[in-house]
């Protein structure tokens, strides 16, 4: 397991409302990238941060943001939620500037919007 | 962008036989080529990873496979066993940045 936590682990939502998900880094990783998974489907980047600042985006229209804090734990939010923004959302924390590429994703948060 | 292609998108293998699922890569800049194992419900996990300065690596039995000039890398699993049944994926970076991940493989060991 690695040491990066998502929550919630599910959340279920109506069309139009509006979903904050988070995710705490693993210790001493000071980059989080998001990802969307669709059932079926590989991972798709949806955004990175570095240093609270964004390191990167994805195809994804603004409806989905996001921040990173101090700590480096990260916010992904979602406006006007739509049917097909129901996917296994996944955060992975790196180390930029450290030996290593590997991204070390969190257990996801399900969400499933009617 | 870069696009990763992957496949077979399902294989199924006897216990014991090896299993080599393939994928290609469009962006010659991509540098880093990591597969992940995903079981159902759970997050994808590291199973084995490659930088362009190499060509093959080794963890026991699995190995990654890379030709750079052709732009495609494999991952080979040999001696499979029922727990090597999973979704596979493989994915391609430019160092830390973004992860492209192909389709996925479904693999099915069967006993």
């Amino acid at each position: 397991e690695t040491g990066v936590t998502q929550s919630p682990t599910h959340l279920i939502k109506t069309r139009g409302q509006q979903v904050t998900l988070r995710c705490s880094s693993q210790s001493g990783h000071n980059t989080v990238s998001w990802y969307q998974q669709a059932l079926g489907q590989g991972p798709q980047f949806i955004f990175q941060y570095y240093r609270e600042e964004e390191n990167g985006r994805g195809n994804f229209p603004p409806r989905f943001s996001g921040l990173q804090f101090p700590n480096y734990s990260s916010e992904l939010n979602v406006n006007a939620l739509e049917l097909d923004d129901s996917a296994l959302y996944l955060c992975a924390s790196s180390l930029r500037g450290g030996p290593s590429y590997e991204q070390y994703f969190g257990p996801g948060t399900r969400l499933t919007v009617t | 962008g870069e696009n990763v292609e992957q496949h077979p998108s399902t294989l199924s293998v006897q216990e014991g036989d090896s299993a080599v699922i393939k994928c290609t890569y469009s962006d010659s800049a991509s540098n880093y080529f990591p597969w992940y194992k995903q079981e159902l419900g759970k997050r994808p996990q590291l199973i084995i990873d490659i930088r362009s300065n190499v060509g093959e690596k080794k963890d026991q039995r699995i190995a990654v496979t890379l030709n750079k000039t052709a732009k495609h890398f494999s991952l080979h699993i040999t001696e499979t066993q029922p727990e090597d049944s999973a979704v596979y994926f493989c994915a391609a970076s430019k160092g830390a940045q973004k992860l492209v991940f192909g389709q996925g493989t479904r693999l099915t060991i069967n006993p």
